[in-house]
């Protein structure tokens, strides 16, 4: 597609529910990247993908956060039993070459309540 | 492991005026370097970068930022500032020899009062 595309672009949770958020990056775009904004701070890293492999997830917080990239293509973070703590803007960003601008999507709105 | 500091939590500058933000880096080897704009309930877009060459770089919308190594900054500059330039401004980083991961800043408030 023509740019990063995230969705839901919203989602209330309960605590202690499961959540899912997708990202498709743009076509043909090798690695994707997973940040995590809480309000009021910068970005945090959380999880790099190279093809379907993830040779960095130091960033993922705990056991909770998983993720998962099929086909070179969409990733899945998952955040099992959530906490109100995990309420932020899940940002997803892909490149074709890492020394290159990462494009960015517009971010799913966690809240846990 | 790469690191960014941008000291100030908000910028105010008046319409018209030069808006500069500064940042700060710390990486092991050489770096890229990288400047984001994020507009209210908006994703991160582009300004610029440093690869290598100048290091003067201009990027969108009249920003530009000087590279300097010796002072380890990448302070992000426009000449005259719009009340639409408002917004969240980070700073980023990557080890050129490193692993792959952007490192951020906290990000600058930019408030460009009428």
């Amino acid at each position: 597609g023509a740019g990063v595309s995230q969705s839901p672009s919203n989602k209330v949770t309960e605590k202690g529910k499961d959540v899912e958020l997708r990202c498709d990056p743009i076509s043909g775009h090798t690695a994707l990247y997973w940040y995590r904004q809480r309000l009021g701070q910068g970005l945090e890293f959380l999880i790099y993908f190279q093809g379907n492999s993830a040779p960095d997830k130091s960033g993922l917080p705990s056991d909770r956060f998983s993720a998962e990239r099929t086909g070179e293509s969409v990733s899945t973070l998952t955040i099992q039993r959530t906490q109100q703590e995990d309420s932020a803007v899940y940002l997803c960003a892909s490149t074709m070459v890492p020394n290159y601008g990462y494009t960015f999507g517009s971010g799913t709105r966690l809240t846990v309540v | 492991a790469q690191s960014v500091a941008q000291p100030e939590d908000q910028v105010n500058v008046a319409e018209g005026n030069p808006l500069t933000v500064k940042c700060t880096y710390s990486v092991s080897g050489n770096p890229y370097l990288f400047w984001y704009v994020q507009y209210p309930n908006r994703g991160l877009q582009f300004l610029l970068k440093y690869i290598t060459g100048d290091n003067l770089v201009k990027g969108s919308y009249g920003f530009e930022a000087e590279f300097n190594k010796s002072q380890t900054s990448f302070h992000l500059k426009k000449p005259s500032a719009l009340v639409s330039d408002s917004a969240l401004y980070f700073c980023a980083v990557r080890d050129k020899g490193g692993n792959n991961r952007l490192a951020f800043g906290k990000g600058n408030q930019v408030v460009v009062i009428p």
